[in-house]
């Protein structure tokens, strides 16, 4: 069975602050996927990383795949009250498996 | 542009009464679908997915099943609720081999 697990499990900082976030897992995943859901929604996709050592950014959050692909951290820079809410990474197993291994989420709040 | 519907938003049923929860894609052809079910606002647990119709695999055993009666639709029932069925129901497609899901927003069941 994979696991992910995400770390913190809860997050509290000031408007304007960095932070980073952490899914670590034994297992190899082929795709990192990473979700943020505000209360009451569905969870949306903000980014998917593939290539071991991969790095995406989108605007102030920063995406890195590791090498070996059992691992993925998030960095928001700046952060602001919109970036609020709960970030879940979910694992690919590969091939035709069609399904995701999701971690448990980091709850973020970002305060004005 | 491709959209998910869920419907109901919200829900509140007594024990042992039946469940029926239906999702709706618009705007794509042979999607996978996917059932989750989420505990306290955080990670989510895979209950069923369909890669075509009238083809379910159940992930957890439970009193839940799903049906794919149209290739764009999905839907989760239950013939008698149990109160540990409480929770943020969420379905969910992709085109690919899972990687990337998008989810809908979501039913708010309450069993009482």
């Amino acid at each position: 069975t994979q696991l992910l697990e995400q770390s913190p499990q809860f997050l509290s900082i000031q408007e304007g602050e960095n932070l980073t976030v952490y899914c670590n897992s034994s297992s190899v995943f082929s795709s990192l996927q990473w979700y943020r859901q505000e209360p009451g929604e569905g969870p949306v996709l903000l980014v998917t990383v593939v290539t071991g050592g991969e790095v995406k950014k989108l605007k102030r959050l920063t995406f890195q795949f590791g090498d070996a692909r059992k691992d993925s951290s998030l960095h928001i820079t700046a952060a602001q009250p919109g970036d609020t809410g709960l970030y879940l990474c979910a694992g690919a197993g590969g091939g035709s498996n069609y399904k995701l291994t999701f971690g448990k989420g980091t709850l973020l709040t970002v305060n004005p | 542009s491709q959209t998910i519907h869920q419907w109901p938003a919200t829900l509140v049923q007594p024990v042992g009464s039946p469940l029926s929860l239906e999702c709706t894609v618009e705007g794509t052809s042979n999607p996978n679908l996917y059932w989750y079910r989420q505990a306290a606002g955080r990670g989510l647990q895979l209950l069923f997915y369909s890669v075509g119709i009238g083809q379910i695999s159940s992930e957890v055993p439970q009193n839940l099943s799903a049906s794919r009666p149209q290739d764009r639709q999905f839907i989760l029932s239950s013939k008698k609720l149990l109160l540990s069925d409480s929770g943020f129901y969420l379905c969910a497609w992709s085109l690919d081999s899972g990687r990337k899901q998008y989810f809908g927003p979501g039913t708010r069941l309450t069993v009482t």
